[in-house]
């Protein structure tokens, strides 16, 4: 079936280092989109990349999705202690009209201070 | 603009019982997911609906089952617990969906826990 996967499965960095996890689909996807999820919280979505080779920033965070659009990637630069959580990537799955997504395995961050 | 709505937001439950959680979606919103997260499996899809019909289903037995109303309010039930139905049962809900191009605004969640 249908996977996506993420490594690594979890990183522990300094406060200040950078940080990145990868995406990688089984099947081509029509739209990558992040989550992220707080310790204890719910996912909340960052961003969705439609074009091939597409590269979308937010302040610190680098997203980019891959030529073959099979792959992404989230670059964190300078982490902070806000940045600690669970990184999720999600791409929809096949099976017709529906808004179905699925998730990677995500993608745990620790950030010492 | 209120958020998704879950409700309850923990619940304890034996083996055997049943239970049925509740989800209320952004007002406008007509698209509910359903989501079982587990430390083992991550987020697994459970359904969708869309317009009261129930759109794609995942791999779950038939004792988890669902349904939306006409205000686009969702329930979800699982019968017959077992303790590996322990989990996050996570909400989310979209405009229309249709092509899986829609981001999901997820609701706090019901963690059950299953004795």
């Amino acid at each position: 079936g249908q996977q996506v996967m993420q490594i690594p499965q979890y990183q522990h960095v300094q406060e200040g280092e950078d940080f990145t996890t990868y995406c990688n689909s089984s099947t081509t996807l029509s739209n990558i989109q992040w989550y992220k999820q707080r310790p204890g919280g719910h996912p909340v979505f960052l961003i969705q990349l439609v074009k091939s080779g597409e590269v979308k920033k937010q302040k610190r965070l680098t997203f980019q999705f891959g030529e073959a659009k099979k792959n992404s990637s989230l670059h964190i630069t300078a982490t902070q202690t806000t940045d600690v959580g669970t990184y999720f990537c999600a791409g929809p799955g096949y099976g017709g009209a529906t808004n179905k997504l699925i998730f990677g395995t995500g993608t745990l961050l620790a950030v010492q201070p | 603009k209120a958020g998704v709505t879950q409700t309850p937001r923990y619940l304890i439950k034996t083996r055997g019982q049943q239970v049925t959680l509740s989800c209320s979606p952004i007002s406008g919103h007509r698209s509910v997911s359903w989501y079982q997260q587990t430390p083992g499996q991550g987020l697994q899809f459970l359904f969708e609906y869309f317009s009261e019909t129930q759109r794609n289903k995942g791999n779950f037995p038939g004792r988890f089952s669902g349904r939306q109303f006409s205000n686009s309010r969702s329930e979800m039930n699982v019968s017959t617990l077992e303790l590996g139905d322990s989990a996050l049962y996570l909400c989310a809900s979209s405009l229309a969906g249709g092509q899986g191009n829609e981001k999901l605004l997820f609701g706090s969640g019901t963690q059950l826990s299953v004795l």
